[in-house]
């Protein structure tokens, strides 16, 4: 069955930079675009970014733009989220989903929490 | 990358039927039948109720519906059941190849 699960999540000071991974399996995770979706505490979800399958195109959400870097790893099926330079406004639960077409997200991750605090 | 916008609640009793809308601009709802609806319990991941504006994935209840006009697109509940309490989020395509997500809806079931 598909599998998602995030990791890297943590305690940060502000300005300071994270590394988050998602490990894919049950699926042909090259054939797929991935997306990454975050959660404020108590807040709605907001879309972060997009890598297409083959990792030749990535985008963001305006928020994070030149700040974060989508990257994946098709030969160990891992999907990575370089984020730099991280304030408040960052903290929140991060989610790895699976994206077909990368119009929808059908399998979710459990996600990761990061806390940026000083 | 305006958020789609949604009510932020609706409300209805067992075995009634509640629409949630879900509004953008033509650059995103109304320019595409890329339109997907997510449940989100408390503490939990998000789950795809619909996507392509009117298709179910596999395992959802048929009670779960979609549609579109314009720029608006709606997920229909029908039968609603005590479990159907939850968040629920559309998401569309954009113009801009990125997809952008509506504010969220509280369904309460009285």
């Amino acid at each position: 069955q598909v599998q998602l699960v995030e990791s890297g999540g943590g305690v940060v000071r502000p300005g300071t930079s994270l590394t988050l991974s998602c490990a894919a399996s049950g699926f042909t995770f090259s054939s797929y675009g991935m997306h990454w979706v975050r959660q404020a505490p108590g807040k709605g979800l907001e879309w972060v970014a997009l890598i297409w399958s083959d990792g030749s195109n990535q985008y963001y959400a305006d928020s994070v733009k030149g700040r974060f870097t989508l990257s994946r790893d098709n030969s160990k099926n891992t999907l990575y989220l370089q984020m730099n330079s991280l304030g408040a406004e960052d903290t929140a639960l991060y989610y790895c989903a699976r994206g077909p077409g990368s119009r929808y997200l059908d399998f979710w991750g459990q996600g990761t929490l990061v806390t940026v605090s000083s | 990358q305006s958020a789609l916008t949604q009510p932020a609640s609706v409300s209805g009793s067992p075995g009634q039927s509640i629409t949630i809308s879900c509004t953008g601009t033509s650059s995103d709802v109304g320019g595409y039948n890329y339109v997907s609806w997510y449940q989100q319990h408390p503490g939990k991941a998000p789950k795809l109720m619909i996507y392509d504006v009117s298709n179910r994935p596999s395992g959802v209840s048929n009670r779960f519906s979609g549609s579109k006009s314009g720029n608006t697109a709606s997920l229909t509940i029908s039968g609603l059941q005590t479990e159907d309490e939850a968040d629920y989020y559309c998401i569309s395509y954009t113009s801009s190849r990125t997809v952008v997500f509506g504010g969220g809806t509280k369904l309460t079931v009285l």
